[in-house]
């Protein structure tokens, strides 16, 4: 899997969007970004995931690059309660190891009221 | 409901001394996965399993083992626990390798 960079925190005030970048230069073409979060201890949660095409479902919208290197998730009316590490990552269709999934450090997002 | 368990939630135990931490989805899911989550570390996959009978290494597999005799089942071994293995361990699964993944609720381990 290609690596990521992501800021390690970021702060928004509910009500209002927030925008978590990531970078992930080394993407090959079949790899898939893919947009987990965490609250506390708990289990991961799935966000969204695109392959080239921004992406929008009822959490979030998903803008990758034209080229590619970078995308970023859009909570577009966050919430105290969206406040977690948001994980991104990016993972082949196929391929010998496309089993494998490598979370990175993530970024700590937190809602201010 | 659809979901991932996990068992034990919680678990203290001794160097050395043989352990299973299981894991169970009753969604007919092919894919499953184990991760540690360290502070500082994030999640690593120790191993997952494409199907039955089908496990490959994860990032961090040294000092444990899996099985996959059943479609829902997919426990971790730890046959000789040390200090270094206390984490909070999840489970996860999807329908194929590349599907959105659900994650159980996570086993906090203790090996004093």
């Amino acid at each position: 899997d290609a690596k990521t960079t992501q800021p390690p925190s970021m702060d928004c005030a509910e009500g209002r969007a927030a925008n978590l970048p990531c970078n992930h230069s080394t993407i090959s073409g079949n790899e898939y970004v893919y947009w987990y979060r965490q609250i506390h201890s708990q289990g991961p949660q799935y966000i969204i995931h695109g392959l080239k095409n921004n992406e929008t479902n009822e959490m979030a919208s998903l803008i990758i690059t034209e080229d590619r290197k970078s995308s970023t998730l859009i909570l577009p009316h966050a919430t105290l309660r969206d406040t977690a590490v948001y994980y991104c990552i990016v993972r082949a269709a196929g391929g010998t190891s496309y089993g494998k999934l490598t979370f990175g450090q993530g970024t700590i997002l937190t809602v201010h009221p | 409901e659809a979901q991932v368990t996990q068992n034990p939630r919680y678990l203290i135990t001794v160097t050395g001394k043989k352990l299973t931490v299981t894991c169970s989805q009753n969604m007919n899911h092919e894919y499953m996965s184990w991760y540690r989550q360290d502070p500082g570390l994030g999640l690593r996959q120790i191993y997952y399993s494409m199907n039955v009978e089908v496990t490959d290494k994860g990032d961090v597999p040294e000092g444990y083992k899996v099985s996959r005799k059943e479609k829902r089942n997919f426990p971790l071994i730890l046959e000789s626990p040390s200090p270094n293995q206390t984490s909070l361990y999840f489970c996860a699964s999807s329908l194929g390798a590349t599907d959105t993944q659900y994650f159980g609720p996570g086993t906090r381990l203790t090996v004093l």
